[in-house]
């Protein structure tokens, strides 16, 4: 069974552009999950989604935004980049909600913003 | 609001010998998950092992083990016959029951030496 992929692996973007981060969850799970890790701030969770429903929002401003489709995958956007955006972007799938679910991560894509 | 704390950024062990990852917790829910993430250098994250907070076994993986007391918030990892492999960043994390949020901790760096 194939794992968790993330589209694209490596990204560099300018201040003021916007991006679209992919991530194609394993077969047969419905949810995702979003997080950001940069040196700083460490593992921040950024949105869940099940069943094309958002059902978690992070602390996070307004430009990140998200979606899933039916097939599952998911999308995130984040707008008017700012340096501060710069990190690793990891994505989690699993079947359903809740801890006896595991958490399945991709390999994260990079965005460096400049 | 939940938190995780992690109070050592770095440990470093001997090839074959134990050690001990600290990590202590912060919540108010009655059902919760405590997971034990590995973070090699290729920056994919692993699950390690997990514990249900209303089972009062300590959970075992192989060579990986907690102790898991509740009253005292507190939940480390031990590692027992250190592997070359082992080296890498370890996250304790939380979850919330009836979510797939995870709240991470700040990490320690788990080097170990031939």
């Amino acid at each position: 069974k194939a794992g968790v992929t993330q589209t694209p692996r490596y990204l560099i973007k300018t201040r003021g552009q916007q991006v679209t981060l992919s991530c194609s969850p394993i077969s047969g799970h419905r949810s995702v999950s979003w997080y950001q890790q940069t040196p700083g701030q460490g593992l921040q969770f950024l949105f869940e989604y099940f069943s094309e429903t958002q059902r978690n929002k992070g602390n996070f401003p307004g430009r990140f935004s998200g979606r899933q489709f039916s097939n599952s995958r998911s999308e995130m956007n984040v707008s008017t980049l700012e340096l501060g955006d710069s990190a690793l972007y990891l994505c989690a799938s699993s079947l359903a909600i809740g801890g006896t679910y595991e958490q399945y991560f991709g390999p994260g894509t990079r965005l460096t913003v400049t | 609001a939940q938190t995780v704390t992690q109070s050592q950024p770095e440990m470093s062990v001997q090839e074959a010998e134990t050690v001990t990852l600290s990590c202590t917790y912060d919540t108010s829910e009655s059902d919760y998950y405590l997971f034990w993430y590995k973070q090699p250098p290729s920056r994919q994250m692993i699950l390690v092992i997990r514990q249900e907070a209303y089972k009062q076994q300590n959970a075992t993986e192989n060579r990986f083990s907690v102790n898991f007391q509740k009253a005292a918030k507190s939940f480390s990892l031990k590692i027992s016959d250190s592997q070359l492999g082992d080296a890498a960043m370890y996250f304790c994390a939380y979850l919330a029951g009836a979510t797939n949020k995870l709240i991470f901790g700040t990490g320690t760096l788990l080097a170990v030496q031939p």
